[in-house]
């Protein structure tokens, strides 16, 4: 069975400061993997995903993740946080299970941005 | 650009009460799913359709119902609604497992 972890429920970081963002997953067969952002009051926005290729994906607003299968990690990353990232990040696993695409969520991370 | 669309966005419901979340999607998408949103839960999987007239449970369908009589609309129907269905309802719909494109969200209260 799919499921996902983010190590962390709350992340700060300082203005400027490196953002990472830790998921973990499980599935049985090559999965789709994908990382979303809620901002306040609002619905889930796609940052960034990644299906089949390269490995290191890049999204909007500056933000990077990296497949690694032998870690079973999709990580999310990004060089220099700014108060606009402040948001609750999920990640998310899609793959073929008993013939139909679910998508599994994570826990998700509220990100703070300190100044 | 309407893509997916969710009334009402907010209700309060009594307890026992029933009602029917609407969902609409204009990209021809064959998937559509509900979930639940609820504080440190993240989104749990209510119900998903891969076509009209095909629905299957997710993790958590006990008190929900759907269906889907064309491509466009999945409505999500609470019966006899209890105080642990507060929570924000999210529709979402994608193509063949691609990514996943959300509604506003319906917040639902029930008192």
């Amino acid at each position: 069975a799919q499921s996902v972890t983010q190590l962390g429920s709350h992340v700060s970081v300082s203005e400027g400061a490196l953002v990472l963002l830790r998921c973990n997953y499980s599935s049985s067969v090559p999965p789709y993997l994908f990382w979303y952002v809620q901002y306040p009051n609002q619905g889930l926005q796609l940052l960034l995903k990644y299906t089949t290729g390269a490995t290191l994906v890049k999204g909007i607003n500056g933000f990077e993740a990296e497949f690694k299968k032998s870690e079973t990690s999709f990580h999310l990353t990004k060089p220099s946080a700014h108060m606009s990232d402040a948001a609750e990040y999920f990640c998310a696993v899609s793959d073929l299970t008993s013939g139909t695409y679910k998508y599994i969520f994570g826990t998700g991370t509220r990100l703070k941005v300190l100044a | 650009n309407a893509g997916v669309t969710q009334t009402p966005k907010f209700r309060i419901l009594k307890i026992g009460q029933s009602m029917t979340l609407q969902c609409t999607q204009d990209m021809n998408h064959n998937y559509m799913y509900w979930y639940r949103q609820d504080p440190g839960m993240g989104l749990k999987l209510i119900y998903y359709s891969v076509g009209a007239g095909i629905t299957d449970k997710g993790e958590v369908p006990n008190g929900y119902n759907v269906s889907r009589s064309t491509t466009e609309d999945f409505p999500l129907r609470l019966e006899l609604a209890a105080p642990s269905q507060t929570s924000v309802y999210f529709c979402a719909s994608s193509q063949t497992g691609r990514e996943l494109f959300f509604g506003e969200g319906s917040r639902l209260t029930v008192l």
